[in-house]
């Protein structure tokens, strides 16, 4: 099956700053879904994003599927950003997410 | 619209009991799927279902049962819990022909003593 590497596994930062979190995978894939997994455990839909790029407010992310990767940009981080940042591609023609293992973003104040 | 709903929050189970973990939702999506989740790990799926009566195992399928009986409902079973199942088990569900984006359940945490 398809494999997910996330880098960096961990990241600290301090409140203001910006950070880039990368996500490698091994096959062709229909799209991707981002989720950021709060301290509470909730699984929170950021984007899904086939290809190019999207933002939503200091998050964006984009998409090379020709390159196999994503990257998910925070600007100015915030304490609430902390939690596990999960990248889940869904490849070929299946509709099963693949998870990474995540980045755990932990933004001091 | 609820969206995905999972019941119970938190349930303790002794080795060797069975129980149902529910999932419904409420936005007519024909996709349902069951992850779990172990400590410091993504997810990994279970068991899916791409309508209803059809179901199909995933990558961690061993030592649970589901069946999906209505477009909402997709149970998971449990029937003979093994320590090796305490996880936190995440329903998802997804449209068929909007797109294919994922929306999560609360989570379920699960601990078999």
């Amino acid at each position: 099956g398809i494999q997910v590497e996330q880098s960096p596994p961990d990241l600290i930062l301090q409140e203001g700053a910006n950070s880039t979190l990368r996500c490698n995978f091994s096959d062709s894939v229909n799209n991707l879904q981002w989720f950021h997994q709060n301290p509470w455990g909730q699984l929170i839909n950021l984007f899904y994003i086939p290809s190019g790029t999207k933002q939503n407010g200091r998050l964006s992310a984009t998409t090379v599927a020709t390159e196999r990767y994503s990257l998910l940009y925070i600007s100015s981080s915030q304490t609430t950003d902390s939690g596990v940042y999960f990248c889940a591609p869904i490849p070929g023609s299946a509709r099963q997410l693949t998870f990474g293992s995540g980045t755990q973003l932990t933004v001091l104040p | 619209n609820a969206g995905v709903t999972q019941t119970p929050k938190f349930q303790v189970l002794k080795t060797g009991q069975s129980m149902t973990l529910q999932c419904a939702q409420d936005m007519n999506h024909e996709y349902m799927s069951w992850y779990r989740q172990d400590p410091g790990m993504g997810l990994r799926l279970i068991h899916y279902s791409v309508g209803a009566g059809i179901t199909d195992q995933g990558e961690v399928p061993n030592g649970y049962n589901v069946s999906r009986s209505t477009t909402e409902d997709f149970p998971l079973r449990l029937l003979s819990a093994a320590p090796s199942q305490t996880s936190v088990y995440f329903c998802a569900s997804s449209s068929r022909t909007v797109s294919y984006e994922q929306y999560f359940g609360p989570g379920t945490r699960l601990t078999v003593t």
